[in-house]
């Protein structure tokens, strides 16, 4: 079996303030996601990656920059923390897209002061 | 709008009592999956469909395209099983989830 490794588990920031999360991931998968999930809800996509180099805006793209190194690693940028953004964030990915079962990891946790 | 309408919110259950979690979708889906999401925050995959039911335990799953619609049943339920159940669906290229149940099972 494989693992989806996400980091740091809780990241603490300012408003205003540049902030980067990162996820690797050993399945050998095609695809990748982020997810924000806030308090009690569900998840929603903000951006995902269908192989290395690629990027695909989801819903929720404004205000987060994203980039697939290389296969195994996806990394989320938010390019200025603001405090209604705190939230879980979930990395996933899959072997070749939506129409594959999807494998998260455990989140990070930003709170923004 | 919402596509993943997700019912009940939360649903509270006796352990050994059983009861259904339905997601109607007001699209045509080509697939849905099933997460529940633990304490520590954790989702596991518990089903994948592109049609008809599965079984996996005391958990089974039904997608029904045509009518829209996809069920997941639970049956014996055990403490264990506490967390919140997602599913998510996708039309095309995305993946669209649920609000999502919270089940608490009690002694």
């Amino acid at each position: 079996g494989g693992i989806i490794t996400q980091t740091p588990k809780f990241l603490i920031g300012q408003e205003g303030q540049k902030l980067t999360l990162k996820c690797q991931q050993n399945f050998n998968h095609d695809t990748m996601y982020w997810y924000r999930q806030d308090s009690g809800k569900g998840l929603r996509l903000i951006y995902y990656s269908i192989t290395e180099n690629d990027l695909q805006k989801g819903d929720l793209s404004e205000g987060y920059d994203a980039s697939r190194e290389k296969k195994s690693s996806f990394s989320l940028t938010v390019t200025s923390a603001q405090k209604n953004e705190m939230a879980v964030f979930l990395c996933a990915s899959s072997i070749s897209g939506v129409a594959e079962t999807l494998y998260f990891g455990s989140g990070t946790r930003l709170t923004v002061l | 709008g919402d596509q993943v309408e997700q019912s009940p919110s939360a649903l509270s259950l006796h352990e050994g009592t059983g009861s259904a979690l339905r997601c109607n979708f007001t699209t045509t889906m080509r697939a849905v999956q099933w997460f529940q999401q633990n304490s520590r925050g954790s989702l596991i995959n518990l089903f994948y469909l592109a049609s008809g039911t599965k079984e996996n335990g005391r958990l089974k799953s039904t997608f029904n395209s045509k009518e829209s619609y996809s069920t997941l049943h639970i049956r014996d339920a055990q403490l264990e099983d506490s967390g919140t159940y997602f599913c998510a669906a996708n039309a095309g290229a995305k993946l669209t989830f649920g609000g999502g149940t919270r089940l608490t099972v009690r002694p």
